[in-house]
């Protein structure tokens, strides 16, 4: 069974641009969750979609959004980028709710 | 109250000992509380996770003991080995918040052969 799909690996973009992330999630499941690890604030809860609906949403700027398609990968979005959204970020799969989560390996964004 | 603490944050442990990780929570609410395992360049990984009405869980070498009343809960590496050294995060989850999870600053695990 694949697991949590996420694209590109590696980005590196220019400060003002913006990127579009994209994750596949296990097959079958339905809900789809975005975080941020950095070395200074660790693991931080994005936000997380279920059958195309943002379900949750944690205490990041309107510059960082997502969508969630009918085939249930997403994609986020952070426009006008800043030096510090360089970080790790990850998707996590899980078939619903108070189910399990399971992390891809990641996007490293870069911002210089 | 949504914070997630751990201690330590790095831990040398020689092969075949015990390793320790403790974490502790204050938000009554979480419901859910799993183990992550995460190597460089890699993402996290599930080892294991308990829910509020046990005390004790064990999946091989990995075993999560859940204090509810002191609102804590520590995982023990039984004969640690050099290929568990990565890091590990304690994680919590509120009923209601869909999979939003908090999760602990990490600890850095190293044994030594």
């Amino acid at each position: 069974k694949a697991g949590v799909t996420q694209t590109p690996r590696y980005l590196i973009k220019t400060r003002g641009q913006q990127v579009t992330l994209s994750c596949s999630p296990i097959s079958g499941h339905r809900s789809v969750s975005w975080y941020q690890q950095t070395p200074g604030q660790g693991l931080q809860f994005l936000f997380e979609y279920f059958s195309e609906t943002q379900r949750n949403k944690g205490n990041f700027p309107g510059r960082f959004s997502g969508r969630q398609f009918s085939n249930s990968r997403s994609e986020m979005n952070v426009s006008t980028l800043e030096l510090g959204d360089s970080a790790l970020y990850l998707c996590a799969s899980s078939k619903g709710v108070g189910t399990e989560a399971f992390f891809g390996q990641g996007t490293r964004l870069t911002v210089v | 109250q949504q914070q997630v603490k751990q201690s330590p944050q790095s831990l040398i442990v020689q092969k075949g000992g015990i390793s320790i990780i403790n974490c502790a929570y204050e938000n009554t609410a979480f419901d859910y509380f799993p183990w992550y395992q995460q190597f460089p360049g890699k993402g996290p990984a599930l080892l294991i996770a308990i829910r509020p009405d046990v005390s004790e869980k064990k999946e091989g070498r990995f075993t999560i003991s859940f204090n509810k009343s002191a609102k804590q809960f520590s995982l023990h590496i039984m004969d640690s080995q050099p290929g568990d050294s990565a890091t590990y995060f304690c994680a919590a989850k509120a009923m209601g918040y869909g999979q939003n999870f908090v999760f602990g600053p990490g600890t850095r695990l190293s044994v030594l052969p």
